[in-house]
């Protein structure tokens, strides 16, 4: 079993769509969780940062960390032709990061 | 650029001969990692270096690989003797600590270089 597991996609959405990512882990002992977002042969991107448990938003991405359930989510809203990219899981105990193999959208015009 | 840097971005190399990818961290960042992306894999963590010193290889192959990062100078990952089996994208990733709630905000990824194995 992977320690961190995603569902590859591919995603497709129409655009205007709310996007919904999510990531499974084994690890309890992860306490730094990430969504990262990596176009073609590009370097990862941070989009959002939680520490623990709980949720963040930032403008149209919201980000949910459930630790009972050892579940994470990557929401976005109203999406554009410019979010098609891969979105990847990440998370850590400290600066070890274990990553999901990610997940393709593409948002239709 | 006071990004994390990285190069050559693609390197073609024949089987048996050397790859060496180079990384500069951001600015004012003195802890450095290196990552792999096999294709349709997640990145795998490889090692972690400070100034001299190699704190944790854990993810490092046994054999051909190592990296060091010198007092002056980018922090360099050496692929001996490559095989098919090497090709991939190496990330480098710098922060300015290891601990602490703020830690996943200070990681940041280079654009990646992209080692082919002919």
């Amino acid at each position: 079993q992977k320690e961190v597991e995603q569902d590859p996609g591919p995603l497709s959405v129409p655009e205007g769509a709310i996007v919904s990512l999510n990531c499974t882990y084994s690890n309890s002992a992860f306490q730094y969780f990430m969504w990262y977002r990596q176009y073609s042969r590009k370097g990862p991107e941070l989009l959002m940062y939680t520490y623990s448990s709980g949720n963040k938003e930032d403008g149209r991405f919201t980000a949910q960390v459930d630790k009972s359930s050892k579940y994470i989510s990557l929401f976005i809203r109203d999406s554009q032709p410019s979010d098609s990219a891969t979105y990847l899981c990440a998370m850590s105990v400290h600066y070890k990061l274990s990553f999901g193999a990610g997940t393709t959208v593409t948002v239709r015009a | 650029n006071a990004g994390v840097m990285q190069n050559p971005r693609h390197l073609v190399r024949r089987r048996g001969q050397e790859a060496r990818l180079r990384c500069s961290p951001m600015k004012g960042h003195s802890h450095v990692y290196w990552y792999r992306q096999l294709p349709e894999e997640g990145l795998k963590f490889m090692v972690y270096l400070q100034k001299e010193n190699i704190i944790d290889e854990s993810g490092m192959p046994k054999e051909r690989f190592s990296a060091e990062f010198p007092k002056e100078g980018p922090s360099i990952l050496r692929i001996q003797q490559v095989v098919r089996g090497d090709s991939a994208a190496y990330f480098c990733a710098s922060s300015l600590i290891t601990t602490g709630e703020e830690l996943g905000n200070t990681i940041y990824f280079g654009e990646g270089s992209w080692l082919t194995v002919v």
